[in-house]
């Protein structure tokens, strides 16, 4: 398996602009988990989905950041408009079982630079 | 407070010695625990988890989970170089859709 793909790997934008992260999951894995770090607040969840249903989002920092999970194969984090605050590496992972089943496996991250 | 809390170090220690990180969460409705390392640059990756009380031990790594004391530690056994990274604590509730809730994490160096 090719485990978790996450793309783009490194991403640098201006102030403003739209930002759309992507990941695909491990086939069969069945919940789907978006995490950002940064130095200052570690890893932090933003939103996960089971069976492609948003679960608990209250981690989401504000209505600029949204995300959709159209199939069980495919989700994306979107940003607009993005700001410097929002720099961080964003991780997807997934995991197989029941409602926030614990067993991650993180995709290798997206590093967001917004100047 | 963070839920999930660890020392930041970093913690050095000598190449074959044992590296003992500790992890204290404030849920008390926490029934798993998980150990993940994560090298510089790369995603975190799971060592190990823990459910019931006492000691589990797999190759080189312990965990040790006691609820009594709301406290979970991760042994290294010989310890090597290549075990430096960040060692990161993970706990899940079912209070909280058992999503796991991350500590900040222990960088360990390993000198050789």
């Amino acid at each position: 398996d090719a485990g978790v793909i996450q793309s783009p790997r490194h991403e640098v934008t201006e102030m403003g602009q739209e930002v759309t992260l992507r990941c695909k999951p491990i086939s069969g894995h069945n919940s789907l988990f978006w995490y950002r770090q940064t130095m200052m607040r570690g890893l932090e969840l933003l939103i996960y989905f089971n069976n492609n249903v948003p679960i608990d989002d209250s981690g989401m920092p504000e209505d600029r950041f949204s995300a959709k999970m159209p199939n069980a194969s495919f989700s994306t984090l979107k940003i607009q408009p993005s700001e410097p605050r929002d720099s961080a590496v964003y991780f997807c992972a997934s995991s197989f079982g029941g409602t926030g089943a614990n067993v991650l496996t993180f995709g290798a991250g997206s590093r967001l630079t917004v100047l | 407070q963070k839920e999930v809390e660890q020392n930041s170090g970093p913690l050095s220690v000598p190449e074959g010695a044992i590296a003992s990180l500790n992890c204290t969460y404030s849920d008390r409705g926490s029934q798993s625990f998980f150990w993940y390392r994560q090298y510089s640059g790369k995603s975190p990756e799971l060592i190990m988890f823990i459910y019931s009380n006492g000691d589990k031990e797999e190759g080189r790594f312990t965990a040790q989970l006691n609820k009594a004391s709301q406290y979970v530690s991760l042994l290294i056994r010989d310890s090597q170089p290549s075990d430096s990274a960040t060692y990161l604590c993970a706990a899940s509730s079912n209070n909280a859709g058992n999503m796991l809730t991350f500590g900040g994490g222990t960088r360990l160096m390993v000198k050789p």
